[in-house]
């Protein structure tokens, strides 16, 4: 089974509308982080925002906030705003060490988000 | 802010030859990681250091090898270069504790002729 799941491939937003970029994952680990990461089409990887598995707040960081509902599994990135710079590819990714898994983070598929003026 | 450096930004190298490339964490980043991006793909965990050892491997192919050295920053190498190759490939680093943020670098694009 896919550890993160992102079933959302291309997404078109008006600006100044928000955005939720869906992510499911499936881990047995009780103790994991969740990562979400932009990369434009120059290519760098960039760092939003974090969820730890035991953090009892939802993760927020400027216009980025993160959805998190433990029971169900996901971790949605909610984006305030859009601006037409967010256009990019947006990575949900997880670490965990079920299943033997390694300690890199493992990554969903993506989903393009393209900001409409 | 001090990010993760690495280098080469661009690498074209010819089938069969080796290459080598750099990363330098950010300073007091105990933890180093490696990852391949193909074209069009998510990318995929290779291998990690913590404190100068190797922590963990993923899908790392026999002919890359990499080590982390005494200043922290470490070197993949890649020998026998194949066309698959071709590819983007990242070094991130991380601070203390299993669950904290890892940043990226700008990744070296490798591509294999």
């Amino acid at each position: 089974a896919q550890k993160i799941t992102q079933t959302q491939p291309g997404m078109f937003v008006q600006e100044k509308e928000a955005v939720t970029l869906d992510c499911t994952y499936d881990t047995s680990d009780p103790s994991y982080g969740l990562f979400w990461y932009k990369q434009p089409s120059s290519g760098e990887m960039i760092f939003l925002i974090y969820q730890g598995s035991y953090d009892q707040q939802n993760a927020t960081e400027g216009r980025y906030s993160l959805n998190f509902q433990k029971a169900r599994k996901s971790a949605n990135l909610v984006i305030s705003a859009s601006q037409l710079g967010d256009s990019a590819m947006y990575f949900c990714a997880m670490r965990d060490r079920s299943g033997g898994g390694a300690d890199g983070l493992t990554f969903g598929k993506g989903t393009h988000l393209i900001i409409q003026p | 802010a001090a990010g993760v450096i690495q280098s080469p930004r661009h690498l074209i190298k010819e089938k069969r030859e080796t290459a080598t490339l750099k990363c330098y964490p950010i300073p007091r980043h105990d933890t180093v990681y490696w990852y391949q991006q193909g074209p069009g793909q998510d990318p995929q965990f290779l291998i990690s250091f913590y404190e100068k050892m190797q922590s963990d491997k993923g899908s790392i192919p026999d002919r890359f090898s990499a080590q982390q050295f005494s200043d922290y920053h470490s070197e993949l190498n890649m020998s026998s270069l194949e066309l698959g190759d071709s590819a983007l490939y990242f070094c991130a680093s991380q601070g203390q504790g299993a669950n904290t943020e890892a940043f990226f670098g700008q990744g070296t694009r490798l591509t294999v002729v």
